[in-house]
Parts: C-alpha cells; sequence; structure tokens
C-alpha cells in the first residue's frame, strides 16, 4: 500500500479564502483522524472517523471548519472562509484500531499558510 | 486529563553514540499504552516504538528500547548507534487501555546528530 495520501502537500491562500484539504487513508483501515500541528499548540487532534462516520469533532475549533468522510478512501477538511491563524501542518492519519491501542499510520501532512 | 511531559526541548549526539530521551507523564489508570512517534525533516510521523504498561518487561526495536519506569510515571527512549537518519522531532504519547480518550502527545524534543 502506498499510505496515508495528502494534497496539497502545501497551499497558501489570502485571508477569507475557502481551503480545501484531501486525504486517501490506507485500504482497510477503519479509523481516520485529522490534527493539526502548530509550535504553539503542538498536536492537536481536530476529528475522527469510524467507517466513514464522524465520531468526536470536539477538537475542531470553530464552526469554520468542517470534515466529511464520503467513502472509505477519501476524506476533506474544509476551512472556509480561513483567516492568518489557521496557518499549520495538518495531517491525516489512518489506523486498523481506536488510535491509542494501535499504530497510527501519518500522511506527510499539507502545510497551510494563510496570509 | 493526562498530560505527558518532554522536558528535552532539544537534544544533540554524536554519531554512533548513544542518546536518551526523556518523557513523563500523569494519570490515575492502571493499564495504558505509551509510545514514541519520530517525525523527521520529511513531516511524516512514524511510530518507533510501543509500549503496554501491564508488560513489565521493557519494549525493544532494533537500536530503540525504553527504560519503562511505571512507579515514576516515567518512558524514556534510548537510541543507541545513532545514526545520522536519526534526526528528528521525536513525541511521546500514552493513551488508555480501553482507548476511549484522545492520543495525548508531549511537546517533543528535536534530537539532532553530529557527524
Amino acid at each position: 500500500d502506498a499510505g496515508v495520501i495528502q494534497s496539497p502537500r502545501h497551499e497558501v491562500t489570502e485571508m477569507g479564502q475557502e481551503v480545501t484539504l484531501r486525504c486517501k487513508p490506507i485500504s482497510g483501515h477503519d479509523y481516520l483522524f485529522w490534527y493539526r500541528q502548530t509550535m504553539m499548540r503542538g498536536l492537536e487532534l481536530l476529528i475522527y472517523f469510524n467507517n466513514n462516520v464522524p465520531i468526536d469533532d470536539s477538537g475542531m475549533p470553530e464552526d469554520r471548519f468542517s470534515a466529511k468522510m464520503p467513502n472509505a478512501s477519501f476524506s476533506t477538511l474544509k476551512i472556509q472562509p480561513s483567516e492568518p491563524r489557521d496557518s499549520a501542518v495538518y495531517f491525516c492519519a489512518s489506523s486498523l484500531y481506536w488510535q491509542g491501542v494501535g499504530e497510527l499510520f501519518f500522511g506527510e501532512g499539507s502545510r497551510l499558510t494563510v496570509l | 486529563a493526562q498530560t505527558v511531559t518532554q522536558s528535552q526541548p532539544e537534544m544533540s549526539v554524536q554519531e554512533a553514540e548513544t542518546v536518551t530521551l526523556s518523557c513523563t507523564y500523569d494519570t490515575s489508570e492502571s493499564d495504558y499504552y505509551l509510545f514514541w512517534y519520530k517525525q523527521p525533516p520529511s513531516r511524516q510521523m512514524i511510530l518507533v516504538i510501543r509500549q503496554e504498561a501491564y508488560k513489565q518487561q521493557n519494549a525493544t526495536e532494533n537500536r530503540f528500547s525504553v527504560n519503562f519506569q511505571k512507579a515514576a510515571k516515567s518512558f524514556s527512549l534510548k537510541i543507541s548507534d545513532s545514526q545520522l537518519g536519526d534526526a528528528a522531532m521525536y513525541f511521546c504519547a500514552y493513551s488508555n487501555r480501553f482507548g476511549n480518550e484522545k492520543l495525548t502527545f508531549g511537546t517533543g524534543t528535536r534530537l539532532t546528530i553530529i557527524p
């Protein structure tokens, strides 16, 4: 398997624009996680899905953030409208089991810069 | 809530030498999982080693081993025969046994390998 695939790898946009980040998990993995990494806050879990169903979105910072998983092989994280404080690296990860039990497989991340 | 503390923001070691990265955690649980994840400059996080709290034997993966001191709530990572490819951020992480809480990450230790 190719691993978790994220796109774009880098995104530079202007404040107020819509941003969509994409993720393809490893085939067969039941869990998908979206994380955000910043220097100030470290790694934060934003939301996770189990079998395509959102289970816990308590980490989503604001209503400007939304995530979907229309099928087992694709997920999106959308920010609308984007703000400079959203600048961060966004990671998607997948696993066979709940994150605390088994190994998490991370993508290479999407570095978002909002000007 | 559980906390994970990595008190060494940066560490450096000569190539071929041994280095130990520290991690302490706070929990009231008796059974849990501990992890070390590596994040190289490519950004993709990779699981290095995993320890189950009910196992007294320290986990080992090739040049990587842990010193798990349950009573002291300490979980250090030892890297033997350091190689240039070991240069990365290392994150300690905790999860309870039942996986019904978020995986908690430390703030990371940046390891530099000196040729």
